[in-house]
């Protein structure tokens, strides 16, 4: 199956820092790549449908000028937790998928705001 | 998009058959079913995906009644690493459509 990378896996900052999150596919081109965050024990919730060369789509509830997408490339999504907060230490995933296809998620990256 | 109904959780024992049902009624008709596995701090990892009847693969199989109203996941002779939650999920075929997450099923699988 498709391949989805996210870089970093983990990374740890401080309170009112940016911290950005990459999604890559990795053997094949993706125009549509979603973003989800999980908080322990819960499942994946959906933040956004992040399209490329468009704006992003993002759920009900979920800021968009807090969480912003980029997708600029059809290989690679990024999503940029500006002013992060203790609250939004959580589990970001993404996925992809190729045309006519199921999607394929990442490793997920986890966020930990001191 | 079609909500789906899982158990919370289940346990079993290596070496037995496990098979985790999931309810959707409001399937639509460009609707498939795709099962996901996570482990903890891990990204789902596809099972497999039908339409109707029967689908397996290497890992697992798929039975889909006529109606489609539900489906079943049938994994052979479970050992302990498949311990993690297993989601069901129902959307149209497409790489574009965005997938909702239900609760999940927890599955524990004892020596």
């Amino acid at each position: 199956g498709a391949v989805v990378s996210q870089h970093p896996s983990r990374v740890i900052c401080k309170s009112g820092t940016s911290v950005k999150i990459e999604c890559r596919s990795l053997d094949f081109q993706a125009t549509t790549m979603f973003w989800y965050r999980q908080f322990p024990k819960q499942s994946l919730m959906l933040m956004a449908t992040s399209n490329e060369g468009s704006k992003a789509t993002y759920e009900q509830g979920v800021e968009k000028d807090k969480f912003l997408i980029n997708h600029a490339s059809l290989t690679l999504s990024t999503l940029t937790v500006t002013s992060a907060h203790p609250e939004d230490s959580s589990f970001y995933i993404c996925s992809a998928g190729t045309i006519q296809e199921t999607q394929y998620f990442g490793p997920g990256t986890r966020l930990l705001v001191l | 998009l079609a909500k789906t109904t899982q158990p919370i959780s289940m346990d079993s024992y290596e070496g037995q058959e496990v098979n985790i049902t999931c309810s959707h009624n409001n399937i639509a008709t460009n609707d498939y079913i795709t099962w996901y596995q996570q482990f903890p701090s891990q990204g789902p990892r596809f099972i497999i995906q039908g339409y109707k009847t029967k689908v397996t693969n290497e890992v697992a199989s798929l039975f889909i009644p006529a109606d489609r109203k539900s489906s079943t996941l049938s994994l052979p002779r479970v050992s302990l690493s498949d311990t993690a939650v297993y989601y069901c999920l129902v959307a149209p075929y497409s790489s574009a459509s965005k997938i909702i997450f239900g609760s999940g099923t927890r599955l524990s699988i004892r020596p």
